[in-house]
């Protein structure tokens, strides 16, 4: 069972260049979300996701598209990068239920750096 | 929106001694869920614990357990006999029970140091 796979885990861009994180899994779970991690602010929710063809902004959604065509993938797409951009990205999943397993299972995360 | 506040962002501890994280949150749900996450330099956030509102019983997990105070809206980690492994960043995080979009909401962190 490999949970959440996130790749890259490194890129260096151009500032105005475009591209896509890719994160997938296999646990079947409704939920996914992007994050960004930067020094002193915590993980902080880009965008989300509630089910296949279903996707919505969270805190920081500028600059940032997603789209979720099936269950098990939720891309990150950068539209034009720029060095604000530059952070530490997770992809997370969860489940809806009250019983156990109600947390977030997270990819490895991919250092972006906007040069 | 809820919010979650950390205000240790570095805290240090001897080897085989105990140490407490603190944290707090703000909401006005009855609801909800609270995790602590540990994140090492490999970047891996994993999850350390977790505490449903609607338990009274403080969660424990191995040399993990926590304080929940919800009418204070305070929910602390104490680390037991504490190991060099133990050395990481440290993440508060609540989830609510009840919202469609099953966010979590995270602090800013608290990186803490293993003194040999």
């Amino acid at each position: 069972n490999a949970g959440v796979t996130q790749t890259p885990k490194f890129q260096v861009l151009k500032t105005g260049q475009s591209m896509t994180l890719q994160c997938a899994q296999d646990m079947n779970h409704e939920y996914m979300s992007w994050y960004r991690q930067d020094p002193g602010m915590g993980l902080r929710l880009i965008h989300y996701s509630v089910g296949a063809g279903i996707t919505d902004q969270g805190e920081v959604p500028n600059g940032y598209n997603v789209s979720r065509s099936t269950t098990e993938d939720f891309p990150l797409r950068l539209l034009s990068a720029a060095p604000s951009q530059t952070s530490v990205y997770f992809c997370a999943s969860s489940r809806t239920d009250r019983g156990g397993n109600t947390e977030a299972f997270f990819g490895q995360g991919t250092r972006l750096t906007v040069v | 929106a809820q919010t979650v506040t950390q205000s240790q962002p570095e805290m240090s501890v001897q080897e085989a001694e105990t140490v407490t994280l603190s944290c707090t949150y703000d909401t006005s749900e009855s609801d909800y869920y609270l995790f602590w996450y540990k994140q090492p330099p490999s970047r891996q956030m994993i999850l350390v614990i977790r505490q449903e509102a609607y338990k009274q019983q403080n969660a424990t997990e191995n040399r993990f357990s926590v304080n929940f105070q919800k009418a204070a809206k305070s929910f602390s980690l104490k680390i037991s006999d504490s190991q060099l492994g133990d050395a990481a960043m440290y993440f508060c995080a609540y989830r609510s029970a009840w919202n469609t979009g099953n966010q979590f909401y995270f602090g800013t962190g608290t990186s803490l140091t293993v003194i040999p």
